[in-house]
């Protein structure tokens, strides 16, 4: 069955540093997205991304966050100065189309020191 | 924006007993709402899903109940087993655009043997 797959599964790294997770969504669907999940809490909703460019996104991304699908396959996520808040479980997932079940993969697990 | 409540934050029942979750939404315009199940350290994994030109559905042990007129959509387990123990997340979403399911705070659901 495809899977979305994510990498790295972890990632540490300093405040104030740039780190950049990537996604490869499933290869013939069409809407990618970002959510996260900080420790204990909901999936929240960051971006969604459709036709090479971002179609909504949320409050929580702001300006240190960027979206890029850098080649067919790829789907990648930037933070570029990332805080101690940031940490959380960031997944990517992809759908065919609208209304239809969005797939999640297995996600990044992202920790600001 | 949409807003997804979802009751109660935890349940604990004994093997075999029914299991109900409960989510409202704010949208009148939501017409899909998906059901997803996260096992500990795993990403959502979708375990049903209805429409709004359905009011229930059903797939073995879970069904899902839906009143659009009331706002709010249900889960049900019945029998229960110690594997269904996991946090479930209702989630709603419109057609016109992306599918952005707005997520419920999730239910840990525990079934002791």
């Amino acid at each position: 069955e495809p899977e979305v797959t994510q990498t790295p599964s972890h990632q540490v790294t300093q405040m104030g540093q740039e780190v950049i997770l990537r996604c490869v969504p499933i290869s013939n669907h069409l809407y990618f997205y970002w959510y996260r999940q900080i420790l204990g809490q909901k999936v929240e909703f960051l971006v969604s991304f459709y036709n090479n460019e971002i179609s909504e996104k949320s409050e929580i991304f702001d300006d240190q966050f960027s979206v890029e699908r850098p080649d067919g396959s790829n789907f990648t996520l930037k933070i570029r100065s990332t805080k101690l808040e940031d940490s959380a479980m960031y997944f990517c997932a992809s759908s065919e189309a609208t209304r239809t079940e969005a797939f999640f993969g297995q996600g990044t697990r992202l920790t600001v020191v | 924006g949409e807003n997804v409540e979802q009751h109660p934050s935890t349940l604990s029942v004994q093997e075999g007993d029914s299991a109900v979750i409960k989510c409202t939404y704010s949208d009148s315009a939501s017409n899909y709402f998906p059901w997803y199940k996260q096992e500990l350290g795993k990403r959502p994994q979708l375990i049903i899903d209805i429409r709004s030109n359905v009011g229930e559905k059903k797939d073995q042990r879970i069904a899902v109940t839906l009143n659009k007129t009331a706002k709010h959509f249900s889960l049900h387990i019945t029998e229960t087993q110690p594997e269904d123990s996991a946090v479930y997340f209702c989630a709603a979403s419109k057609s016109g655009g992306s599918y952005i399911p707005t997520f419920g705070r999730g239910t840990s659901l525990i079934v002791h043997p």
